[in-house]
């Protein structure tokens, strides 16, 4: 029962450079999300999607690009990470209007 | 504007006691569902409950439970009997709307169960 796995757990980058995380979920969710959370804050939502081909910006979308060409997989990537996107990263998902979200363990992501 | 409030940034409870954990919302919509997740010092969000705006009854899951008061938009988070695996951080969460699975989270509030 895998749920949702978010690769990798923890990354350190430089100023500039690029990556993705990965998301990947296994109970046929419509939806999922990508949240970060910052000290003293909630999570806030970077960018979600709603079904394969679908996607949209959350509430602090800058600086994050996202696509989904399948069900199952919502990779987030960083074109070009600031030290202003050191953050922890969640991934969630759900059936759309269930009484719960899954979240994938987070992503801990410093950018020196 | 939709947001959740938690004005408790640190709680601390002694074992076996009960402690109220407070969240208040706001949204224009009628239709909305309220969550309450845990998150350990190990980093996951574990998902505690769920209320949505039409249910009647408070939601209970176990030594958790929700206390729902529609007008006043609160939906405080009660555990009983807290145990020390309790400590960790709490976050209220909503879902604005039943059309969409966006949450709007809180500060969350850091929770301390002492022997």
């Amino acid at each position: 029962n895998a749920g949702v796995t978010q690769t990798p757990k923890f990354q350190v980058l430089k100023t500039g450079q690029s990556m993705t995380l990965q998301c990947a979920q296994d109970m046929n969710h419509e939806y999922m999300s990508w949240y970060r959370q910052d000290p003293g804050m909630g999570l806030r939502l970077i960018h979600y999607s709603v079904g394969a081909g679908i996607t949209d910006q959350g509430e602090v979308p800058n600086g994050y690009n996202v696509s989904r060409s399948t069900t199952e997989d919502f990779p987030l990537r960083l074109l070009s990470a600031a030290p202003s996107q050191t953050s922890v990263y969640f991934c969630a998902s759900s059936s759309t209007g269930s009484e719960e979200l899954f979240f994938g363990e987070g992503s801990r992501l410093t950018v020196l | 504007a939709q947001k959740i409030t938690q004005t408790q940034p640190g709680m601390f409870v002694q074992e076996k006691e009960a402690v109220t954990l407070d969240c208040t919302y706001d949204t224009s919509d009628q239709s909305y569902g309220l969550f309450w997740y845990k998150q350990p010092s190990s980093g996951e969000m574990i998902f505690l409950i769920y209320q949505g705006s039409y249910d009647e009854q408070n939601a209970t899951e176990g030594r958790y439970s929700l206390n729902f008061q529609k007008a006043r938009k609160s939906a405080n988070l009660v555990i009983s009997a807290s145990q020390l695996g309790d400590s960790a951080m709490y976050f209220c969460a909503m879902r604005p709307s039943y059309n969409t699975d966006k949450l709007i989270f809180g500060t969350g509030t850091r929770l301390q169960v002492f022997p």
